[in-house]
């Protein structure tokens, strides 16, 4: 059974600081990892999908990288500013065609600091 | 392009009752997935549909159900509710092509249960 690790799971940092999120999962098999953000309250919106074939992805301030061998992803964080914190959470996609029965870690949670 | 729409926001229920939950996904769109968060189990993945087929099922209770309809809108169904089904219940939909669709998240509906 597939099981996602997301550490630490809660993080505070001053306005301006560079950081790194890190999601593990046990199962390599996976196709592909997508990473989202969720502010309180609120549903999950899309950050960064890495496909099967990719290895990474840029979005602005963020970077995510996949090493499917090693089981990790990580989620970098450029010049975080306050609007940053929230809740990041990290999902994997089966491997297999047409399922999209993800699984997710229990998140990060976000502040940086004004 | 609209968003993913969850219909009702909140909702309170007593045990025993029953609850109806709907979802329309992002125009064009035709697979549509449906997870349940809580504190403690994180996010839960219930089901899948895609053109009105149910392609996966998370392992939930036979108390969980759902369709979709021809115009992919979906809907899921709680009978007999209890007190752990209190939740925030999130719906994705997707183009549903073969892994490489990205997930797009509704706002999700609060379900309390009293």
């Amino acid at each position: 059974k597939q099981e996602v690790t997301q550490i630490p799971a809660a993080l505070s940092v001053p306005e301006g600081e560079n950081l790194v999120l890190n999601c593990s999962f046990t199962d390599s098999a996976i196709y592909n990892l997508q990473w989202f953000r969720q502010d309180p309250g609120k549903g999950l919106t899309s950050l960064l999908l890495i496909q099967s074939s990719q290895r990474e992805q840029t979005s602005g301030r963020l970077n995510a990288s996949l090493d499917k061998s090693s089981g990790r992803s990580t989620l970098y964080i450029a010049a975080s500013q306050p609007g940053d914190s929230a809740t990041y959470l990290c999902a994997v996609y089966p491997p297999g065609a047409g399922s999209y029965q993800l699984t997710f870690g229990k998140g990060t949670k976000l502040s940086v600091i004004p | 392009k609209a968003g993913v729409t969850q219909t009702p926001r909140y909702l309170i229920k007593t045990r025993g009752q029953q609850v109806t939950l709907s979802c329309s996904p992002i125009s064009g769109h035709r697979s549509v997935s449906w997870y349940q968060q809580t504190p403690g189990q994180g996010l839960q993945f219930l089901f899948e549909y895609f053109s009105e087929t149910q392609r996966n099922k998370g392992n939930f209770p036979g108390r969980f159900s759902g369709r979709q309809f021809s115009n992919s809108r979906s809907e899921m169904n709680v009978s007999t509710l209890e007190l752990g089904d209190s939740a925030l219940y999130l719906c994705a939909s997707s183009s549903g092509q073969a892994n490489t669709g990205e997930l797009f998240f509704g706002e999700g509906s609060r379900l309390t249960v009293l």
